[in-house]
This record gives structure tokens, sequence and C-alpha cells, in this order.
């Protein structure tokens, strides 16, 4: 069945490039994403790529996918302490039901 | 000018409560969703409804009813409640595009049920 993994914790000093990784298992999906959810807050969308695409760049944020592998990567250049957060990767499904499938989240921790 | 509204943030009561969660976009989107966030933040599907129609059940008890009286409100009400209701949900809504083109969910704030 769908499945989506991300390891739990990233500690990175303010300053240095963070990198979350994500596996999925449905080599069907078509769009995956990277959302963020600060303590409190609902999901905020930080970026998206297809599923035809390699690589996409937005400001800070690189999104590295390896379609073979299934596995996807989020780099943030020059971390900041507002990037703590929890980041999760998600799959949007081939079929029409448009749902997405999360990843458990890997909570950020940016240091000073 | 909020996109993804949900009331209330915070919601406590008794187990065996019924109680409803309401949610509204004023993004003009076709399709809303009800996502359940437990305790260790995993987040996992409830419903789907896509201009006032379910398209997404995910085996969610039969407690748990939404209901979408227009396309830019989808509310859930919860019979019963249990101990192991207890979680954050959230709605989100989209719009559904063609091929290549992302039809991004916007979350709302989350609400936070607590039974006790």
């Amino acid at each position: 069945g769908e499945d989506v993994e991300q390891s739990l914790f990233l500690s990175v000093r303010e300053g240095d490039s963070s990198v979350i990784n994500c596996t999925y298992t449905d080599s069907s999906s078509t769009y995956l994403y990277w959302y963020k959810q600060e303590p409190g807050a609902g999901l905020q969308l930080l970026t998206y790529i297809f599923s035809n695409m390699d690589m996409k760049q937005d400001q800070r944020l690189t999104v590295l996918l390896n379609k073979k592998d299934k596995h996807l990567s989020l780099r943030i250049a020059d971390t900041q302490t507002g990037d703590s957060a929890i980041d999760f990767c998600a799959e949007r499904e081939m079929d029409s039901s448009y749902k997405l499938i999360f990843g458990s989240g890997t909570r950020l921790l940016v240091r000073p | 000018d909020t996109a993804v509204s949900q009331t209330p943030k915070y919601l406590v009561t008794q187990m065996g409560n019924d109680k409803s969660i309401k949610c509204e976009q004023n993004l003009g989107h076709d399709t809303m969703y009800w996502y359940k966030q437990d305790s260790k933040k995993f987040l996992k599907i409830m419903f789907s409804y896509n201009n006032k129609e379910l398209i997404i059940n995910e085996t969610v008890p039969n407690r748990f009813s939404p209901k979408s009286p227009d396309k830019a409100h989808l509310n859930l009400h919860i019979n019963s409640l249990e101990l192991g209701d207890s979680a954050v949900y959230f709605c989100a809504s989209s719009q559904p595009h063609g091929a290549g083109v992302t039809d991004t969910q916007y979350f709302g704030p989350g609400t936070r049920l607590t039974v006790l």
C-alpha cells in the first residue's frame, strides 16, 4: 500500500544547510509536496515538485526527486531559526481522489 | 481575509457527547478535506468532498459525519465521542486542475479536540 517515510528529527546550526529526506512507495504519484507546521499552527506549503522533474529550486529551497529510488529531499540553504518546525513530505495519489499521503514529519531544530 | 478557517480552535468535551467542527474556505475551491493529526503528529485523510459530493471516505467510523451545505463549507459532526478521538483536525481545500497543473491543498489552522 501507500507509505511515506521520513526521519523524525534533524538539528542544525543557524546558517548551515539542512537536508530532509523522504521515501515513498507509490510510483504513480504525480506531485510531491513539502509542508511546514509551526507549533500550534496549520500546515503551510513550502514547495512542490511534479513527478517528471528531477529538481526544483525556489529561493532557499531545493527539492531533488529520484523517481527510480522513490526518494525525495528538501534542502534548505542558510537555515534560520524561523525554519524550526515540523516538515512533512506528502505524495498526491494518481487517482481522482486528490488525497495527500503524508510522511510522519521531520522535526527541524535550528540552533542559534 | 483568511483563506481556510475553522471553528472552534479548541474543543474540550466529555466522552459520549456530540460535537461539530466547522470549516469555511473563501478561495472558490471545489474540493474540501478533513484530516486527523494524532499525538505523534501523524496526518491522515478522513474525508474529501468535491462540489458537495463525497469522494473519499477513509474507513472512518460512522460516528463521524461530514456535511457540505455548499462548496465553501465542510463541517464535521462527531457523535458519541471517545477518548481516541482526541486529536487535531485540519480542514483543507484545493482546486482540481488538469494534468500538469498542481492542485495545492491549503490548510486551516486546525481544531484541537480533547475528549475527557
